[in-house]
């Protein structure tokens, strides 16, 4: 069974400083690992994603993300906060089974100081 | 660009009441999923369909079914409402042709069981 955990369910930082938000999971298969964003009052979109090949992925709005099979982590970052950034991201994993299930982390609510 | 649709946003029932929650997407996607979503504990799957009259259990299916008659549409029932149903409630779609897919979301429908 695959899980998630993120650490933090609650990360502040001040506009223009370094965002991290940390993911780890437990697979019994080589995991395929994703980032999702849900702003306020809407679903959640597609941050990146990680599937094979290079660790290090980059995604929408400046966003990236390391894979780290050593350490089963996926940690987002940013380098510098925007208020936009201002959401709820969650970390989630497949197995790439042919229904594409994913399991999800419990979210992180990132806050961004002015 | 993919969209998913559900049919309300905020919905107030009673306990006991047989409610229905209506998804729709517009991009002939295979896989459909219902999810609900509760503070600390990200999305949790509660059914998923890869195909029109299919229907596979989630983590967590008690006290609901589902119904898929067409492929651009998937309902989720509660069969009598209670009020540890109070939720966001989200519908996602993916292609269904690889298990890397992305899974797109609708905007969620918060539903309150009185």
């Amino acid at each position: 069974a695959q899980s998630v955990t993120q650490l933090g369910s609650h990360v502040s930082v001040s506009e223009g400083a370094l965002v991290l938000l940390r993911c780890n999971y437990s697979s019994s298969v080589p995991p395929y690992l994703f980032w999702y964003v849900q702003y306020p009052n809407q679903g959640l979109q597609l941050l990146l994603k990680y599937t094979t090949g290079a660790t290090l992925v980059k995604g929408i709005n400046g966003f990236e993300a390391e894979f780290k099979k050593s350490e089963t982590s996926f940690h987002l970052t940013k380098p510098s906060a925007h208020m936009s950034d201002a959401a709820e991201y969650f970390c989630a994993v497949s197995e790439g089974n042919a229904g594409n299930m994913l399991t999800f982390g419990g979210g992180t609510r990132l806050m961004v100081k002015p | 660009d993919v969209k998913v649709t559900q049919s309300s946003r905020y919905l107030v029932k009673r306990t006991g009441e047989k409610v229905f929650l209506e998804c729709v997407q517009d991009m002939d996607h295979e896989n459909m999923f219902w999810y609900r979503q509760d503070p600390g504990l990200g999305l949790r799957l509660i059914y998923f369909s890869y195909d029109v009259k299919m229907k596979e259990k989630g983590d967590i299916p008690e006290g609901y079914s589902v119904s898929r008659e067409k492929k651009e549409r998937f309902s989720l029932i509660l069969e009598s409402a209670s009020t540890n149903q109070t939720s966001m409630y989200l519908c996602a779609s993916s292609p269904g042709v690889s298990g890397t897919d992305e899974q797109f979301f609708g905007p969620g429908t918060r539903l309150t069981v009185l």
